[in-house]
């Protein structure tokens, strides 16, 4: 079975940074490719990052590109997401979530984390 | 980026009843449309993959249909633990893949 367990939220200011992880086990972790969706309160789902199995590619919104940096370790099982320059408007739950592929035509997602808050506030 | 206008947002039905949510995508998806069950408090659950395809260990009264930038989601016989969030997302053109706006399902 599936199981994913994101850690590191909390409360930061405004420009501080925080790093989210998200332990895999269940499955062969190097053999997915891994995502990170927000989830703003009361507000829908929004795609934050994703990254191949491999770690060679990695994809981000524009709404956090050049302050988030996805990576993953597939030694330790671990998936990671840096977050820095935070602003209140990434305020959210942050889900991790696994793809049923490797690389190519990533975008289902069939494990969900339970999810990490962060709240980004002076 | 391609665009996911899902309606209804919000839906109050009876239990028994047959329920139909629609997602429309702003340019042809080629069937990489998925839809998502989220309960309050609770991370997003896959349902249907490739628009059509039942993921293992669903009911099978929630099914999906459509095509190129129509698609919709149905429940055959609603049942009081469907009450959920629904949503679609599309992934045919990454990045990114987005999703719809949610439709929040009651019962009546």
């Amino acid at each position: 079975e599936v199981l994913l367990v994101e850690s590191g939220g909390g409360l930061v200011q405004p420009g501080g940074s925080l790093r989210l992880s998200c332990a895999a086990s269940g499955f062969i972790f190097s053999s997915y490719g891994m995502t990170w969706v927000r989830q703003a309160p009361g507000k829908g789902l929004e795609w934050v990052s994703s990254i191949s199995g491999s770690g060679g590619s990695t994809y981000y919104a524009d709404s956090v590109k050049g302050r988030f940096s996805m990576s993953r370790d597939n030694a330790k099982n671990t998936l990671y997401l840096q977050m820095n320059s935070l602003r209140a408007e990434d305020t959210a739950v942050y889900f991790c979530a696994k793809d049923i592929r490797w690389e190519l035509r990533m975008g289902v997602f069939d494990g969900w984390g339970q999810g990490t808050l962060v709240t980004v506030s002076s | 980026d391609i665009q996911m206008t899902q309606s209804p947002s919000s839906l109050s039905a009876s239990v028994g009843d047959r329920v139909t949510i629609t997602c429309q995508a702003s340019q042809d998806i080629s069937n990489y449309l998925n839809w998502y069950q989220q309960k309050p408090g609770k991370a997003p659950k896959l349902l249907i993959y490739d628009a059509s395809n039942l993921e293992t260990g669903v009911p099978s009264r929630f099914s999906g249909s459509g095509s190129g930038t129509e698609y919709t989601f149905t429940i055959s016989s609603l049942q009081p633990e469907d009450v959920a969030t629904y949503y679609c997302q599309q992934y045919d053109k990454l990045p990114p893949p987005t999703f719809g706006g949610g439709t929040k399902l009651e019962i009546k």
